[in-house]
């Protein structure tokens, strides 16, 4: 598609249960990226996968959370046993991978907005 | 380890003021460095971006000089516009990670 799509754009759950959201980042970008914004915050780094090396996953806040990537295609987070402190809008981010020198900009979903009662 | 520092907000100004958003980073080696904005409903996007010290980005009146002396990378506009209000976001990149600051929220009025 012409951007990155996130899907859904809102969610809201009972706390402890499942959620998987999506990303789909644009055609040919080997990046990805997963955010966490939570409210009046900056961006949180979660976790990075280029093209079919080891996903970066430093950023992952504790192991109730994970995800993966198909290849070069879509993507899913998937937080398990969801917490309140889990609410935020959670943002993904594709490009052509910036290599060493870190030069790519970034091209972010409009982000899926997750709400745990 | 990496970091951006940005100044607090919220910024308010009146249209037409002079606007500048402080950031400063820590990085080893020369990361790149980025402003993003997101505008109300909508998602981040980049606002104008250097890749190397003494480079200056600019878009939509928006400017900001890469400082590696001061290590910083101040946003600033000569004449803000209702249409600029929005959260702004100093970024670096060294690697792959972007490392994002807080973000400061720009209210202008009219």
């Amino acid at each position: 598609g012409a951007g990155v799509s996130q899907s859904p754009s809102n969610k809201v759950t009972e706390k402890g249960k499942d959620v998987e959201l999506r990303c789909d980042p644009i055609s040919g970008h080997t990046a990805l990226y997963w955010y966490r914004q939570r409210l009046g915050q900056g961006l949180e780094f979660l976790i990075y996968f280029q093209g079919n090396s080891a996903p970066d996953k430093s950023g992952l806040p504790s192991d109730r959370f994970s995800a993966e990537r198909t290849g070069e295609s879509v993507s899913t987070l998937t937080i398990q046993r969801t917490q309140q402190e889990d609410s935020a809008v959670y943002l993904c981010a594709s490009n052509y991978g910036g290599g060493k020198s870190g030069t790519g900009e970034l091209f972010f979903g409009e982000g899926s907005r997750l709400t745990v009662l | 380890g990496n970091s951006v520092t940005q100044m607090e907000g919220p910024v308010t100004l009146s249209e037409e003021a002079f606007l500048t958003i402080n950031c400063t980073y820590t990085a080893t080696g020369y990361p790149s460095l980025f402003w993003y904005v997101q505008y109300p409903g909508e998602g981040l996007q980049l606002l104008l971006k250097a890749t190397k010290a003494d480079d200056k980005g600019s878009n939509k009146g928006f400017e900001a000089t890469y400082r590696k002396e001061t290590t910083s990378f101040h946003l600033e506009k000569g004449s803000v516009q209702v249409s600029d209000s929005a959260v702004y976001f100093c970024a670096l990149s060294r690697g792959f990670k972007t490392i994002f600051g807080a973000g400061t929220r720009l209210f202008v009025k009219a």
